[in-house]
């Protein structure tokens, strides 16, 4: 299946501070990434849709301005949590979209653990 | 058995035994179902997929069964294995942009 790779794989920075999240699509490209956050024994929820060459679309409660989301190319879309709080502390997991509309198929990345003292 | 209550739902099973996992979707015009699998600490992992203009799909070990009139998912696991211990998720498709929609999860633990 398609890799997806994320980095760095866990962080833990200082209140107050940015945190960018890398995720990459290594041996196909992708138009369409995905955003997801998960906290300990939940569901995964979508944060939001990126798209190559465009503003990102948020999820309904998502705070645009908090989680930045560029999509520079089609094998990267990198997420930065600005002035993170401890809240934000979770795990962060991105996705890539591969195929046609009847087999969009998406392939997750392996998740960066976020602890934010 | 099965439970649910404030923390995912659990199945345990013996090792060798068939699993059933469940999933109740939201959306009657949903037309593309995955199941996922997580392991502890690690992103999701797909398993099998289906159509809505499919009622079965069978992979390697696992079958995945769609009833659309009570809008019910199911994925069977074969002779289960401890490495098939994780959480399992379903996700629907709606969206022409692909938007995924994720079930609660069920965390199956398989006893040697």
């Amino acid at each position: 299946g398609a890799v997806v790779s994320q980095h760095p794989s866990r962080v833990i920075c200082k209140s107050g501070t940015s945190v960018k999240i890398e995720c990459r699509s290594l041996d196909f490209q992708a138009t369409t990434m995905f955003w997801y956050r998960q906290f300990p024994k939940q569901s995964l929820m979508l944060m939001a849709t990126s798209n190559e060459g465009s503003k990102a679309t948020y999820e309904q409660g998502v705070e645009k301005d908090k989680f930045l989301i560029n999509h520079a190319s089609l094998t990267l879309s990198t997420l930065t949590v600005t002035s993170a709080h401890p809240e934000d502390s979770s795990f962060y997991i991105c996705s890539a979209r591969v195929g046609t509309r009847y087999q969009e198929t998406q392939y997750f990345g392996p998740g960066t653990r976020l602890l934010v003292l | 058995g099965e439970s649910v209550g404030l923390h995912l739902p659990t199945l345990s099973v013996q090792e060798g035994d068939n699993s059933i996992i469940n999933c109740a979707y939201s959306n009657s015009a949903s037309d593309y179902f995955i199941w996922y699998k997580q392991e502890s600490g690690k992103g999701p992992q797909f398993i099998i997929d289906i159509r809505s203009n499919m009622d079965k799909r069978q992979g390697q070990r696992v079958t995945v069964l769609l009833n659309k009139t009570v809008k019910h998912l199911s994925l069977q696991i074969a002779a289960t294995q401890p490495g098939d211990s994780a959480v399992y998720f379903c996700a629907e498709n709606s969206d022409r942009g692909g938007k995924l929609i994720f079930g609660q999860g069920t965390e199956l633990s398989v006893k040697p």
